[in-house]
């Protein structure tokens, strides 16, 4: 069974550009969530997104958003880059929103900006 | 203060030593405990899962979690130059995807 894909593994941008990062969760898991990892503050929650709704929000700006369709691949978009945004995306996926379901992760987006 | 806080070590420890890795929270709401071990380059990798206070064993990895002192430990036993990561607690609320995480300690076996 594959895991959670993430793409591009690696990505260099500029002040002020947008990004978009893609997620494919493990077959059959419809929860989707994303993370920020950093070397100063670790593992960040982002947000969770369920059938194609945002579930769940961390404490990021607006400029952080995201989306979900309907065969559960995630989409996150960081608009107006700032160099604090260099980070490894990740994203995680659970079979759905039930209590007790573990989350797995892809290895990640390294978005790296000048 | 953090909600999660982890020593990040460095640990290095010499192969086939019993290694302890230890956080502590300050919610007494977590519900949910997690060990990730995550190699460079690469992303969490699930170790153990846990639900509320206990012991949870699978191989050479035991899991316990001590709710009355907010305090949980992964043992690794006859430890292995591939156990070599940085390991990551993690823990969740009742009915909530989101986790909260340690900073991580990163393990060094030495062969």
């Amino acid at each position: 069974k594959a895991g959670v894909t993430q793409t591009p593994r690696y990505l260099i941008k500029t002040r002020g550009q947008q990004v978009t990062l893609s997620c494919s969760p493990i077959s059959g898991h419809r929860s989707v969530s994303w993370y920020q990892q950093t070397p100063g503050q670790g593992l960040q929650f982002l947000f969770e997104y369920f059938s194609e709704t945002q579930r769940n929000k961390g404490n990021f700006p607006g400029r952080f958003s995201g989306r979900q369709f309907s065969n559960s691949r995630s989409e996150m978009n960081v608009s107006t880059l700032e160099l604090g945004d260099s980070a490894l995306y990740l994203c995680a996926s659970s079979l759905d929103r039930a209590t007790g379901q573990p989350q797995h992760f892809g290895d990640g987006t390294r978005l790296s900006i000048l | 203060q953090k909600e999660v806080e982890q020593d990040p070590g460095p640990l290095s420890v010499p192969e086939g030593a019993i290694v302890s890795l230890n956080c502590t929270y300050s919610n007494s709401a977590f519900q949910y405990f997690m060990w990730y071990r995550q190699y460079s380059r690469k992303g969490p990798e699930l170790l153990m899962y846990t639900y509320s206070s206990g012991n949870k064993e699978d191989g050479r990895f035991t899991a316990q979690v001590d709710k009355s002192s907010k305090y949980i430990s992964l043992f690794i036993r006859d430890s292995q130059p591939s156990d070599s990561a940085t390991y990551l607690c993690a823990m969740s609320y009742q009915g909530a995807q989101k986790l909260v995480f340690g900073q991580g300690t990163r393990l060094t076996i030495n062969p």
